[in-house]
């Protein structure tokens, strides 16, 4: 079957780190585009990052630039995002979505929440 | 960086059809053919359903439509049925750094 699993979530203290991860089965994560997505409780979803097959060009929506960091483990499927300098407004589930490059969304995993609070 | 304009709420009862509205700009419903739909219910992850203003994916009904006019693009769901209760939120790419804009999303009541 062709899925997504996030893993990784969890309660953090504003300030602290976590590291995403987003296994995938049934297909090679390193052909396709793998963005980040976040979805704050009862808000739509936003774009938080994307992870191009050749791993060239990693955009960053702005509010996370410099704290966030998408790479890939080719050998282990998985793609990862390490969220540092956590803050309050990043509570979110956050969910990896294969892309047809950056157009849309075919494949979601099912979430991973993160819960920044002090 | 701005979301699209969505409804907050829409309902119609089994057989019915409804449109929700999706309201951008220039810079990215009315310059790009690249609006998506996405069909979410309570805690599940999104679906889509619409990709590219007008095309289905494979095994999505034919009961779900998309269309656009200038900046405004639109999703209807025709032959409403129990099941598609959901919360629907619009996607568009915005090019250069914007990137992707989602829609605050429109709860959809069958009732």
């Amino acid at each position: 079957e062709v899925q997504l699993v996030e893993s990784g979530g969890g309660l953090v203290r504003p300030g602290g780190s976590l590291r995403l991860s987003c296994e995938g089965s049934g297909f090679t994560l390193s052909s396709g585009w793998i963005h980040w997505v976040r979805q704050a409780p009862g808000k739509g979803p936003k774009w938080v990052a994307r992870l191009k097959s050749d791993g060239s060009n990693t955009p960053y929506v702005d509010s996370v630039e410099g704290r966030f960091t998408v790479f890939r483990d080719s050998a282990k499927n998985t793609v990862y995002l390490q969220m540092n300098s956590l803050r309050i407004e990043d509570t979110a589930v956050y969910y990896c979505a294969r892309g047809v490059y950056d157009r849309h969304f075919d494949l979601w995993g099912r979430g991973t929440l993160v819960s920044v609070s002090a | 960086q701005s979301a699209l304009t969505q409804p907050a709420s829409v309902s119609g009862s089994p057989g019915q059809s409804i449109t929700i509205s999706c309201t951008g700009s220039s810079g990215d419903i009315g310059h790009y053919n690249l609006v998506s739909w996405y069909q979410q219910h309570p805690g599940k992850a999104p679906k889509l359903i619409i990709f590219e203003v007008t095309k289905r994916p494979s095994g999505v009904s034919s009961r779900f439509s998309g269309s656009r006019f200038g900046d405004t693009a639109s999703l209807t769901i025709s032959g409403l049925q129990a099941e598609d209760e959901a919360d629907y939120y619009c996607c568009s790419y915005a090019g250069g750094t914007a990137f992707v804009f989602f829609g605050g999303g429109t709860k959809l009541a069958v009732l």
